[in-house]
């Protein structure tokens, strides 16, 4: 199975500064990694699938990039409600499909 | 709207079963890839099962094969996971994503969940 190391666990930032979040793949997962963002009691959304694309609707402040095991979520220009946890997926042939343990990202 | 909407979850003892649905609306489940992903209290995700879309292939975490198994009606449109001998570590809340065509497995609609709890 392809084991997602993600870093860090947690970071505090100002508004308006440009934070990025890595994930490392245990092994080549091409560019199967998708990004999504979690806030308190709700689902996940989708932010990034296939390591750049960015989802529909979602502000254009995120960013993703990588490819085989490295790959990293930026987000430009920090705004209060991006205050959330934030977590890698991949999904490498073959499955299983792992998730990142996760950032909590906390707004100064 | 496009939704989708889980239920079936509860309270119980470890050994025990229980049977969650996803019923879609707004789309048509068999055109997607689906799986099933959980939340333990204040923990990350865990992606559970899978079923791809028109064949229905389907994928199991290590962690619940052979115990769990996710199923489909299309009449119905509306995904299964039966869960079987269940453990105190299956508590969590219990989400219906869905992906998209082939091995496209990146979940771009989630339902609210539904919480399960093992415990006796």
């Amino acid at each position: 199975d392809t084991q997602m190391t993600q870093s860090p666990a947690s970071l505090s930032a100002s508004v308006g500064d440009r934070v990025t979040i890595t994930c490392q793949a245990s092994h080549d997962i091409r560019n199967s990694l998708n990004w999504y963002q979690q806030k308190p009691g709700k689902a996940p959304k989708l932010l990034i699938y296939d390591a750049y694309n960015l989802e529909r609707g979602v502000p254009s402040r995120f960013s993703g990039s990588g490819s085989g095991t490295d790959f990293s979520l930026t987000i430009s220009s920090l705004q209060p409600e991006d205050s959330a946890t934030y977590f890698c997926q991949q999904y490498g042939n073959p499955l299983p499909i792992t998730f990142g343990q996760g950032t909590r990202l906390e707004i100064k | 709207e496009v939704q989708l909407l889980e239920s079936g979850g509860g309270l119980v003892q470890p050994g025990g079963s229980l049977r969650l649905s996803c019923t879609a609306s707004g789309l048509t489940l068999n055109t997607y890839v689906m799986s099933w992903v959980r939340q333990a209290p204040g923990k990350g995700l865990e992606w559970v099962s899978g079923m791809s879309s028109y064949g229905g292939r389907t994928y199991y975490a290590d962690s619940v094969k052979g115990r769990f198994t996710i199923s489909r009606d299309n009449s119905k449109n509306t995904l299964y996971l039966q869960m079987n001998s269940l453990r105190a570590e299956d508590t969590g809340v219990y989400y219906c994503a869905k992906g998209w065509v082939g091995f496209d497995w990146y979940f771009d609609l989630w339902g609210r969940g539904t919480p399960v709890t093992v415990s006796s």
